[in-house]
């Protein structure tokens, strides 16, 4: 069975800084990875994803994220954060061959303090 | 495109009540479509996969005849929480699946439950 691992529950930062959210997952098979974001009271918008090809993943706001096989990881990376980026971030994992169903890790939440 | 609409997005109710939670997708015909429950600052936790026409999937400890689902037509699922609970209180979270999108979906604004 598939499981994801956010190590950081909370990531206060500074604006304009650099911010890192890591992921890790564990699956015996191919897997798709997914960066989900969330502002309060609201669902989840995709920020980026992982199918295949290049293992760098851009989004349109500045994040990027990079697959790395051999240490199971997805972790999240944007140089530059905003006070807008202050939410909750969601890593999710989907098998390949388990249909759409994806498994979320614990979140982390970061705060962008001005 | 690909969005995906939740109705209502909150609803207070008295306990003993039940409750129904519409999820809807507006520009695509959705196959699959899942219901995820999440309590405050946690993740979301899948209770069950919906497929059109036929009966939904629940997870493992998710009660089938308390959580009712309904999945009508390729644009509407439905959940019914029957006889609601206090501790039933969540905020409730549809997504729907593109048929040939690999994997992805996309997911409703949600609906927060209070049960009184």
């Amino acid at each position: 069975a598939q499981s994801v691992t956010q190590l950081d529950s909370q990531v206060p930062v500074f604006e304009e800084a650099p911010v890192e959210l890591r992921c890790n997952y564990s699956s015996s098979v191919s897997v798709y990875l997914f960066w989900y974001v969330q502002y309060p009271n609201q669902g989840l918008q995709l920020l980026l994803k992982y199918l295949s090809g290049s293992t760098l993943v851009e989004s349109i706001n500045g994040f990027e994220a990079e697959f790395n096989k051999s240490q199971t990881s997805f972790h999240l990376r944007k140089p530059s954060v905003h006070i807008s980026d202050t939410a909750e971030y969601f890593c999710a994992v989907s098998e390949w061959a388990a249909g759409n169903k994806l498994t979320f890790g614990g979140g982390t939440r970061v705060l962008v303090k001005p | 495109g690909a969005v995906v609409s939740q109705h209502p997005s909150w609803v207070i109710c008295k306990s003993g009540t039940s409750v129904k939670i519409e999820c809807r997708s507006l520009d695509f015909q959705a196959t699959t479509m899942f219901w995820y429950r999440q309590f405050p600052k946690q993740s979301l936790m899948l209770m069950a996969t919906s497929n059109e026409g036929s009966k939904a999937t629940y997870e493992q400890g998710v009660e089938k005849d308390k959580f009712l689902i309904n999945h009508a037509s390729l644009t509407l699922s439905t959940l019914t929480v029957t006889s609601a609970h206090p501790e039933d209180s969540s905020f409730y979270i549809c997504s729907a699946s593109v048929p040939g999108v690999s994997n992805e979906q996309f997911f409703g604004p949600g609906t927060r439950l209070t049960v009184l």
